[in-house]
């Protein structure tokens, strides 16, 4: 049971917008940070936002991260085939101790 | 460019003990701030983060499976070591390696090394 809750899946339609949603608490994404990553089928996974809501070069602008109080989502925007994927939020806890969620499958109808 | 690419062995045997390396390039881990971690997934189960390493040699570790992991580092090879003892057939994982980067009061895991799966069975 991880410390971040995520919806185990979530789904879209080519073009839409899916939010995928990571719950925490107070010492944790309360406090600081969150990270997003896409793990795409049989790969290692990739950074997608860092520090709520930054993209790394080469993330294209139809993802997007937000945060507030202890709460965080990952936006995806005008959805293609290719981001079927597992998403990950991760943050960490006052501890400095890392966590991740339990990972979003997503899905493109 | 910075690559890690994790090693170790494919196969262990309940009880034993696990080593696996990280070597990686394109960064020093005297430099501060760098850190290293790892991270394991069991087959079609989410991300565990496992343990981290700072340049200053502080170390973290996952507090369910502390007693179980020792991480080190040799700056001069630019290896990171975990060792994971009394191995259990839940442990069968894909273990992954990651540079840390803190900016400023942030920090997250990028990039990641491929991983390595480890099967844990008799």
């Amino acid at each position: 049971q991880s410390v971040l809750t995520q919806p185990p899946s979530a789904s879209g339609t080519p073009g839409q917008r899916v939010t995928i949603s990571c719950s925490g608490s107070s010492s944790n994404i309360g406090s600081n940070t969150v990270n997003w990553y896409q793990q795409l089928p049989g790969t290692a996974p990739k950074l997608l936002i860092y520090s709520n809501n930054q993209r790394p070069s080469g993330v294209p602008d139809r993802f997007s991260g937000s945060k507030s109080g202890t709460s965080a989502s990952l936006a995806i925007s005008g959805l293609q085939s290719e981001d079927e994927a597992d998403y990950y939020c991760a943050a960490w806890d006052d501890s400095l101790n890392a966590l991740f969620g339990g990972g979003t499958k997503l899905t493109v109808l | 460019q910075i690559t890690l690419k994790e090693s170790g062995p494919t196969l262990v045997k309940p009880t034993q003990t696990l080593t696996l390396t990280c070597t990686f390039s394109g960064f020093s881990l005297s430099t501060s701030g760098v850190g290293v971690g790892w991270i394991r997934q069991p087959p079609g189960k989410a991300l565990e983060w496992l343990a981290l390493i700072y340049w200053n040699d502080d170390k973290r570790y996952s507090p369910s499976l502390k007693s179980r992991l020792t991480i080190t580092k040799d700056t001069s090879k630019n290896q990171v070591v975990l060792t994971m003892t009394n191995m259990d057939p839940v442990d069968t994982a894909t273990y992954y390696c990651a540079h840390r980067l803190k900016v400023g009061a942030t920090c997250w895991f990028d990039p990641w090394g491929q991983g390595t799966l480890v099967t844990v069975s008799s």
